[in-house]
């Protein structure tokens, strides 16, 4: 059974950094694409990035209001998929989600909150 | 413009069927699009429904009900999700989803009312 477990979710101030993480199962991340996708309140779905297999090059695309502030990176050893925020704003508050590439399996999410 | 537009909202009554639509702007051919869709209820992350470019190319989610199914309408430049058979358990939000320009991008989502 797929499972994707996020966590590192939290309050942080604006102009903060936050490293959220997300513990794949059921599946060998070194194949897959994943990405991350998320939700402000009272709003819709919005796709933040990906990142391709090894075998595909490894490379990652973001949407245009995360570009230069998130990284997406994985340790394969740790099954672990990350996200890297910097130079937060209170526009980046939602519950994130990370994926699998296109978006299939899903995983409970984590909220980020960035305020004063 | 955005590219991808659903209705805010839509309702039917029990038993009925329902299209939800996703429509492209002109200049953008649906065409050549593989449309996602999703159920998203409250509390829950969004679960993959299926994806639909043709019948020919096509994808069910995994235990997704055959009530669900997606389809085109080229003179509207529009995906479509059919639901048949609604169930109360229906009532949720659902968004399309497309790879354009090197990004994925939903729709604004459509609040699905069983009444």
């Amino acid at each position: 059974e797929v499972q994707l477990v996020e966590s590192g979710g939290g309050l942080v101030e604006p102009g903060g950094s936050l490293r959220l993480s997300c513990t794949v199962s059921g599946f060998t991340l070194s194949n897959a694409w994943m990405s991350w996708v998320r939700q402000a309140p009272g709003k819709g779905l919005e796709w933040v990035g990906r990142i391709k297999n090894k075998a595909d090059g490894g490379t990652a695309d973001y949407a245009a209001p995360v570009e230069g502030r998130f990284t997406i990176s994985r340790d394969e050893s740790k099954n672990t998929l990350y996200l890297q925020m910097s130079s937060l704003t209170i526009e980046d508050t939602a519950v994130y989600y990370c994926t699998t590439d296109p978006p299939r399996d899903w995983g409970q999410g984590t909220l980020v909150i960035v305020s004063t | 413009q955005a590219v991808l537009t659903q209705p805010s909202s839509l309702s039917a009554s029990p038993g009925a069927s329902v299209s939800l639509t996703c429509t492209l702007p002109s200049g953008i051919n649906v065409g050549t699009f593989r449309i996602y869709w999703y159920q998203r209820k409250p509390g829950s992350p969004p679960q993959y429904l299926l994806r639909y470019k043709s019948d020919s190319d096509k994808q069910q989610g995994s235990g997704v009900p055959s009530r669900f199914s997606g389809s085109k309408d080229a003179s509207a430049n529009a995906g479509i999700l059919l639901i048949s058979g609604l169930q109360s358990e229906d009532e949720a939000d659902y968004y399309c989803m497309v790879w354009h320009i090197s990004a994925w991008v939903f729709g604004g989502g459509t609040k699905l009312t069983v009444v």
